[in-house]
């Protein structure tokens, strides 16, 4: 079993759609969990943490369920420019402060 | 925003050689350094953490002998790869963490794409 698993994708959604991601975690002590953007042949860039109580960010808004051990986002009203594979990412447990991605979720803007 | 740097971003090598590439955080001191490796359509794998000063410590099944990481100053980290073969091919992220980052925060360089002929 992967440690972090995604939906590969991808989701084609026109602009205005709002769109949701999942994600799934192994690792029950993990402490901190991210969500970062990727575009095509680009490095990975943090979109935004994601805490406990759900947070959000303009129109986007992350959630996290610790029991489930699964880690949401969402995006509304979406953009052309949105169109990227989103990767979720966790902090393992120890101290080495590594990050575990999963193998991302493609996302398609249509006009 | 704090910037990593990578050079070269892009390099074609035959088979049999060995290619180094080097990693550097522009504006900030990097008490660690992550590499990282892409295979299209996959997910970022690490590599090796590597903290200056010291050894890198590398992730199952990754070669230390293969990729050579050294991490010589606070700002700089290379990956050797050598005597590479066309299953190197691949693309290689580095990314750098200082003080003050929340856990898990780093910032990446913008990679490096290796093809072996």
């Amino acid at each position: 079993r992967k440690e972090v698993e995604q939906d590969p994708g991808p989701f084609n959604v026109p602009e205005g759609a709002t769109v949701a991601f999942n994600c799934t975690y192994s690792n029950s002590a993990s402490q901190s969990f991210f969500w970062y953007r990727q575009d095509c042949r680009k490095e990975p860039k943090l979109l935004m943490s994601v805490y406990s109580s759900g947070n959000e960010d303009g129109r986007f808004t992350a959630q996290l369920n610790r029991a489930s051990q699964y880690i949401s986002l969402l995006i509304r009203d979406s953009k052309l420019s949105d169109s990227a594979t989103y990767l979720c990412v966790v902090n393992g447990e120890d101290s080495s402060y590594k990050l575990i991605f999963g193998s991302g979720t493609r996302l398609l803007v249509r006009p | 925003g704090a910037v990593v740097s990578q050079h070269p971003s892009w390099v074609i090598c035959k088979s049999g050689t060995s290619v180094k590439i080097e990693c550097r955080s522009l504006d900030f001191q990097a008490t660690t350094m992550f590499w990282y490796r892409q295979f299209p359509k996959q997910s970022l794998m690490l590599m090796a953490t590597s903290n200056e000063g010291s050894k890198a410590t590398y992730e199952q099944g990754v070669e230390k002998d293969k990729f050579l990481i050294n991490h010589a100053s606070l700002t700089l980290s290379t990956l050797t790869v050598t005597s590479a073969h066309p299953e190197d091919s691949s693309f290689y992220i580095c990314s750098a963490r200082t003080s003050g980052l929340r856990r898990g925060e780093q910032y990446f360089g913008p990679g490096t794409r290796l093809t072996v002929t």
